[in-house]
């Protein structure tokens, strides 16, 4: 079982809709959950945290993590073109070497 | 803002050669971080450092070594550079290490 695995995608949606990215990861003892935003040759740029269950919103942003079930999404309101980028999810794994682990990404294409 | 800069953008080098890849953080924080990105594979962990002069092998350190002689600077180091190197490194860093990561702009880095 990949560490944590993501829908290979890619991702269209119109504009103006919701984009719905989901991440499930295997390590039932992970802490923390980002979501990134690569845009093609670009670095990844982090546009949302969470710590905790449940959903943490952040302008057209939400995230939400359920640790029972072991995922976390990325919810985007309103998408815009601008938004069409690759995203990635990455956790921490628990322990006192934690690292990031990311997963491979999903590609979102939002159409005018 | 955090600051991570990488010395270079893009950068050709040949087989054999021994390559230096630069990476300074301005922010003061603990933990620094080489990642490769690869079409299909996604962001691999090379090595990291939570410390100076101390270092962890990530997931994929075979052919590379690394450097932390002082807090903001971290170095990856291939020692005899060869083909399937070539690839897209990325440093990072955080203050904490459940805390996100920064990322620099990255280095495109060919091996001929």
């Amino acid at each position: 079982q990949k560490e944590v695995e993501q829908n290979s995608g890619p991702l269209s949606v119109p504009e103006g809709a919701i984009a719905s990215l989901n991440c499930t990861y295997s390590d039932r003892g992970s802490q923390s959950f980002f979501w990134y935003r690569q845009y093609s040759g670009k670095s990844p740029e982090l546009i949302m945290f969470i710590y905790s269950n449940g959903d943490k919103e952040d302008g057209r942003f939400t995230a939400q993590l359920n640790k029972a079930s072991q995922y976390v999404s990325l919810l985007i309101r309103d998408s815009q073109p601008s938004d069409s980028a690759t995203y990635l999810c990455a956790v921490t794994k628990a322990g006192a070497n934690s690292k990031l682990t990311f997963g491979k990404g999903i590609t979102l294409s939002v159409r005018p | 803002d955090v600051k991570v800069t990488q010395s270079s953008r893009y950068l050709v080098k040949r087989t054999g050669e021994k390559v230096f890849l630069e990476c300074v953080q301005d922010m003061d924080h603990e933990n620094m971080f080489w990642y490769r990105q690869d079409p299909g594979l996604g962001l691999r962990l090379i090595y990291f450092s939570y410390d100076v002069k101390m270092k962890e092998k990530g997931d994929i350190p075979e052919g590379y070594s690394v450097s932390r002689e002082k807090k903001e600077r971290f170095s990856l180091i291939l020692e005899s550079a060869s083909t399937n190197q070539t690839s897209m490194y990325l440093c990072a860093s955080s203050f904490y290490r459940v805390e996100p990561q920064h990322f620099g702009d990255g280095t495109r880095l060919s091996i001929l």
